[in-house]
């Protein structure tokens, strides 16, 4: 059954390093997200992709992230000088249509980062 | 500003018995209302859908039911057995601007004890 691939699976850096998360989406989706969980808390929302461009994006995404489609299948994210409070899980996630049209989100198992 | 509401704490059940969860939200009903499992460290697995318009959905043995009036839905799984334990996430897509973003709520753990 295809799936969301993430890695690493967990990363360790230090406060003010750039970090990239990688994703490879299911082949034939089209639409991409990275949300973050908290331990503990919610699954957050942070970014959405479409045709190329970010689609919609939240209040913690701000200048310090980035996403990028470098090919035809990954799905990068980038935070370009860690803090602590970015410490959580990073979860990827794609579907084939919009949720309007179908309504489910694939997830990936995540990526655990760590911030010291 | 919008909330989504499950309940923290976790739920026992026995197997065998019918497990029910329920999320509340404040303001306004979104477009449709989707419930997730999530196991520990584990990225959450879609598992229903159901749309404003619609009072009940079924899966096996999952029932989904959707009270715009009293916005409410309630999630229920029958003869549940421990292999159900885990997290379950509500999560609520309200159409505003064209925009369709799942957003969750805390989730509500629950423990199938046999």
């Amino acid at each position: 059954e295809p799936e969301v691939t993430q890695t690493p699976s967990h990363q360790v850096t230090q406060m003010g390093q750039e970090v990239i998360l990688r994703c490879v989406p299911i082949s034939n989706h089209l639409y991409f997200y990275w949300y973050r969980q908290i331990l503990g808390q919610k699954v957050e929302f942070l970014v959405s992709f479409y045709n190329n461009e970010i689609s919609e994006k939240s209040e913690i995404f701000d200048d310090q992230f980035s996403v990028e489609r470098p090919d035809g299948s990954n799905f990068t994210l980038k935070i370009r000088s860690t803090k602590l409070e970015d410490s959580a899980m990073y979860f990827c996630a794609s579907s084939v249509e919009g949720v309007a049209n179908t309504g489910e989100l694939f997830f990936g198992e995540g990526s655990r980062l760590t911030v010291l | 500003s919008q909330k989504i509401e499950q309940n923290s704490e976790a739920l026992n059940i026995q197997e065998g018995k019918t497990a029910t969860l329920t999320c509340n939200y404040t303001n306004y009903s979104p477009a449709y209302l989707q419930w997730y499992r999530q196991d520990p460290g584990r990225g959450p697995v879609f598992l229903l859908l159901i749309r404003e318009n619609e009072k009940e959905k079924r899966k096996e043995r999952l029932k989904v039911t959707f009270d715009t009036t009293l916005k409410q839905s309630l999630f229920h799984i029958t003869a549940s057995q421990p292999a159900d334990s885990a997290t379950y996430l509500c999560a609520l897509v309200f159409a505003s601007g064209g925009s369709y973003i799942p957003t969750f709520g805390r989730g509500t753990s629950l423990i199938v004890h046999p």
